[in-house]
């Protein structure tokens, strides 16, 4: 499977932006990048997906790099209930199952 | 989105037990569940991927005569923990999808197995 890098942790500032980095040089054509957030004691939820284009939803942005080998998860406004891990999951055309790396723990603060 | 339900949210069980969680897609038919074990501070690790109507496929390292899973319904995959221990402590979350790797996955709220 392609591995995806992010930084172990980050800080934000409430109601600001916040891109969250992930480096996945080894990603191949037909790699989706997908995000995932997990809020403490419950299960991942999604936040969005993309595959070459830029990706924009209620919830965050994805800009994907040209290239492909990365990508930034944008929350355009940062809230306390953001406060989560994120993380940047590589699904190939032979993954049937999602496999976690350690993500980036998003502390907010007021 | 949809909806993944898993049922209980925690247990308490005694060392030797068994305990069952279920694991129910309420809106959609998933012929794919996926059970993960978490472990404090740490990822999701992947345990096993359920198919409806055959046999798990497990992860390297996981015993299947230990953490028993039947998926029986295009909805339903349960998950039994046989003869629990205290180091089969651990929040269990499973998942389901509705489709190929283009579409999004969806989780349960998760299960806290405390063996005590």
């Amino acid at each position: 499977d392609a591995k995806t890098t992010q930084p172990n942790s980050m800080e934000s500032n409430e109601e600001e932006p916040v891109h969250l980095p992930c480096n996945h040089s080894t990603i191949s054509g037909t790699d989706y990048i997908h995000w995932y957030r997990q809020l403490p004691s419950q299960g991942p939820e999604y936040v969005i997906h993309g595959l070459t284009s830029n990706v924009n939803n209620r919830m965050a942005s994805l800009a994907i790099a040209e290239d492909r080998k990365s990508s930034t998860l944008i929350l355009h406004r940062a809230t306390l209930r953001d406060a989560a891990v994120y993380y940047c999951i590589l699904r190939g055309v032979n993954n049937n199952d999602m496999r976690f790396g350690a993500g980036t723990r998003l502390t907010v603060k007021p | 989105g949809a909806v993944v339900s898993q049922h209980p949210s925690w247990v308490i069980c005694k060392s030797g037990t068994s305990v069952k969680i279920e694991c129910r897609s309420l809106d959609f038919q998933a012929t794919t569940m996926f059970w993960y074990r978490q472990f404090p501070k740490q990822s999701l690790m992947l345990m096993a991927t359920s198919n409806e109507g055959s046999k798990a496929t497990y992860e390297q390292g996981v015993e299947k005569d230990k953490f028993l899973i039947n998926h029986a319904s295009l909805t339903l995959s349960t998950l039994t923990v046989t003869s629990a221990h205290p180091e089969d402590s651990s929040f269990y979350i499973c998942s389901a999808r509705t489709g190929n790797r283009g579409t999004e996955a969806f989780f349960g709220q998760g299960t806290r197995l405390t063996v005590v």
